[in-house]
């Protein structure tokens, strides 16, 4: 079955950077693009970043814009979020959740488990 | 960015009974609108896509109307497990944007 499984939270201090990553399995990771979605501490959901199915396009959310990077890397079916210039507002669970489509965007039919992200002095 | 607004905020209910959860969108979608179930510290799990099309394996007492900027997500004959923050999601166009949440809870 499909399993998304995040991995690289920690407590950060702002400004300083911090990668996560999200192991694909069960699916045919090429064929979907994948996004992140974050959820602040007893807040809603907030969508952050997607990137296509080829990593031919990528779009972020403005809040996060010119300071994340989301990559994927084919060969080990692995989703990335590199954040930089960490701000206290980023604190937040991020799921990765892969969309049912391979490009455009619809859908998120599957999250994983979410790893949590404290930014903070 | 098209904004969704949600109504309730908070809803307490009698197992058995029904609940309509409305979204609204700042400008149409028209059926871009999926359904979203977040219980306790779990991931969101997909309910209802394109406004009205049950996702696979829900339980048939969800179900989702709507098209253009008005949606309902309706839970028929409420059960304990159905306990739970519903969000909708557009995905007509980017950034992608979800509703502020449904709170429901069992009397």
């Amino acid at each position: 079955q499909v399993q998304l499984v995040e991995s690289g939270g920690g407590v950060v201090q702002p400004g300083r950077s911090l990668s996560l990553s999200c192991a694909a399995s069960g699916f045919s990771f090429r064929n979907y693009a994948m996004h992140w979605v974050r959820q602040a501490p007893g807040k809603g959901l907030e969508w952050v970043a997607v990137i296509w199915h080829d990593g031919s396009n990528v779009k972020y959310a403005d809040s996060v814009k010119g300071r994340f990077t989301i990559s994927r890397d084919r060969s080990k079916n692995t989703l990335n979020l590199q954040m930089n210039s960490l701000r206290v507002e980023d604190t937040a669970i991020y799921f990765c959740a892969r969309d049912a489509r391979a490009a455009a965007g619809t859908y998120l039919d599957n999250w994983g488990q979410g790893t949590l992200v404290t930014v903070s002095s | 960015e098209i904004v969704l607004t949600q109504s309730p905020d908070f809803q307490s209910v009698t197992p058995k009974e029904r609940v309509t959860i409305t979204c609204r969108a700042s400008q149409s979608i028209g059926s871009n609108l999926h359904w979203y179930q977040q219980k306790g510290d779990q991931s969101p799990k997909l309910l209802i896509t394109y406004a009205s099309q049950s996702f696979s394996g829900v339980p048939s007492r969800f179900s989702g109307s709507g098209s253009g900027t008005d949606f309902t997500l309706t839970i028929n004959s409420l059960e304990a497990e159905d306990a739970a923050t519903y969000y909708c999601h557009q995905s007509l166009s980017y950034p992608f944007t979800f509703g502020p949440g449904t709170k429901v809870a069992i009397k």
